[in-house]
């Protein structure tokens, strides 16, 4: 069973850096078959895929465009665990921001699904000053 | 990025009833496509993977049918514990992945 741990703070201020970890239980950060995600919701924007990172001979990231320049995603192979900074926060930052596992399925006729299947709990963070 | 658009935005139903939710995508997306349920201060949980195969341990009353840039998903006896909030995500444009705005089931 998969389970993974939030921690980090729920309050930093405009133009600061927003860091979250999220530790890995039952997995490896390493895993040659999962990728591993941060999301974020909020009542303006949604559900909203921020980024992930993933192992497959070296580590590799992928970032959203609409936080491309500000995000940064690093593993901890060492803690089994993954880091998210989100530099020069402003009040639309503000959002709960969730840690979660993409795994990969090929069900046939070429086609590979990704999906998110497991989540962390979640962590509310507020950008104010 | 692809958008995705559910309909209605929220519902009303009573135990037992067949309860259906639509999602349609801005493109065409083949059936790359996710349903996610959401009870309040929790996080998503998987429901249905590739538009209709049923996620390990999820109840058989839900399913999900579609292809293309309509979908559908399905509760065909509504018991009190699904009364949450549903997404849909498509995950054909990898790793953009995008979610619709949700569709909130409640209690009539």
């Amino acid at each position: 069973q998969v389970q993974l741990q939030q921690s980090g703070p729920g309050l930093v201020k405009p133009s600061q850096t927003l860091s979250l970890t999220c530790a890995i239980s039952g997995d490896s950060v390493s895993s040659n078959s999962a990728a591993w995600n941060w999301i974020r919701q909020s009542p303006s924007r949604g559900l909203e895929w921020l980024g992930r990172t993933y192992y497959r001979s070296k580590w590799y990231y992928d970032y959203a465009g609409s936080v491309k320049s500000r995000i940064t995603m690093n593993p901890d192979t060492a803690k089994n665990q993954f880091s998210l900074q989100l530099n020069s926060v402003t009040p639309e930052d503000t959002a709960m921001y969730y840690c979660a596992r993409d795994l990969v399925i090929d069900i046939g006729a070429g086609g590979l699904h990704y999906f998110f299947d497991y989540w962390g709990p979640g962590t509310l963070v507020t950008v104010s000053s | 990025d692809i958008q995705m658009t559910q309909s209605p935005s929220s519902l009303s139903a009573s135990v037992g009833d067949r309860v259906t939710i639509t999602c349609r995508a801005s493109q065409s997306i083949g059936s790359y496509l996710n349903w996610y349920q959401q009870k309040p201060g929790k996080a998503p949980k998987l429901l249905i993977y590739a538009a209709s195969s049923l996620q390990s341990r999820v109840p058989s009353r839900f399913s999900g049918s579609g292809s293309g840039t309509d979908f559908t998903l399905t509760v065909s006896s509504l018991q009190p514990e699904d009364f949450a909030t549903y997404y849909c995500q498509q995950s054909y444009s990898t790793p953009t992945w995008t979610f619709g705005q949700g569709t909130k089931v409640e209690i009539k």
